[in-house]
């Protein structure tokens, strides 16, 4: 069964820089057809798609958040990563990393993070 | 881009009623339609997927419908368990959220 777990800071200060590491154990990170990405969701609100990348390195981002956003991996680690920057109020939310394959039920989700960022 | 309507934004009903959730899609897409529950504090859990298949483990009272533009989530007979929220989600290269419908005990 593949897990994920993400970690980092539940703080950030406004104008700087969100990271965060999505750990992945029970499966590689290099099987192939998986995406691996970031969905975020505001107190109170509904899913936002931030990114994927793909097992083949190929990056997805949400236009509204592209110029601010970078997804990376590191398969040797079986990690992912986000970064968002110059981040505001707007970005304080529940941080979820998953994966899935669109054409199957493989599909697996942490248990989420909450990040707040503070002026 | 696509942008996933759903509908109503809260069904209140009763244990053993039956549910219709609703998905419109502003365009024909090319990619595949999921259905998710959200409980509080808990992260999204997949129900259907590519429209009508269930996901393992998930009882056969949900069933998911549509093509084209139009998708629909059926719960046949809500169980006390199923009052959660629902997100409708089209998963291609990228993902894009129905905004939920909260399904609420009358």
């Amino acid at each position: 069964q593949v897990r994920l777990q993400e970690s980092g800071p539940g703080l950030v200060k406004a104008s700087e820089t969100l990271s965060l590491t999505c750990t992945v154990s029970g499966g590689s990170i290099s099987s192939s057809n998986y995406y691996w990405g970031w969905i975020r969701q505001p107190p109170g609100k509904g899913l936002e798609w931030i990114g994927s990348i793909y097992y083949s390195g190929s990056t997805y981002y949400n236009p509204s958040l592209k110029s601010r956003v970078t997804i990376s991996i590191d398969t040797a680690k079986n990690q992912f990563f986000l970064k968002v920057s110059s981040v505001t109020a707007a970005d304080t939310a529940v941080y979820y990393c998953a994966s899935w394959v669109p054409t199957s039920d493989n599909d697996y989700w942490g248990q989420g993070t909450l990040v707040t960022v503070s002026s | 881009d696509i942008v996933l309507t759903q509908s109503p934004a809260t069904l209140s009903l009763s244990p053993g009623e039956r549910a219709t959730l609703s998905c419109r899609a502003s365009q024909s897409f090319s990619g595949y339609l999921a259905w998710y529950q959200q409980k509080s504090g808990q992260a999204p859990r997949l129900l259907i997927y590519d429209t009508s298949d269930r996901a393992a483990g998930i009882p056969p009272r949900f069933s998911g419908s549509g093509s084209g533009t139009d998708f629909t989530l059926t719960i046949s007979s809500l169980e006390p368990e199923d009052f959660a929220i629902y997100y409708c989600q089209q998963r291609s290269n990228w993902l894009t959220f129905g905004g939920g419908t909260k399904v609420e005990i009358k």
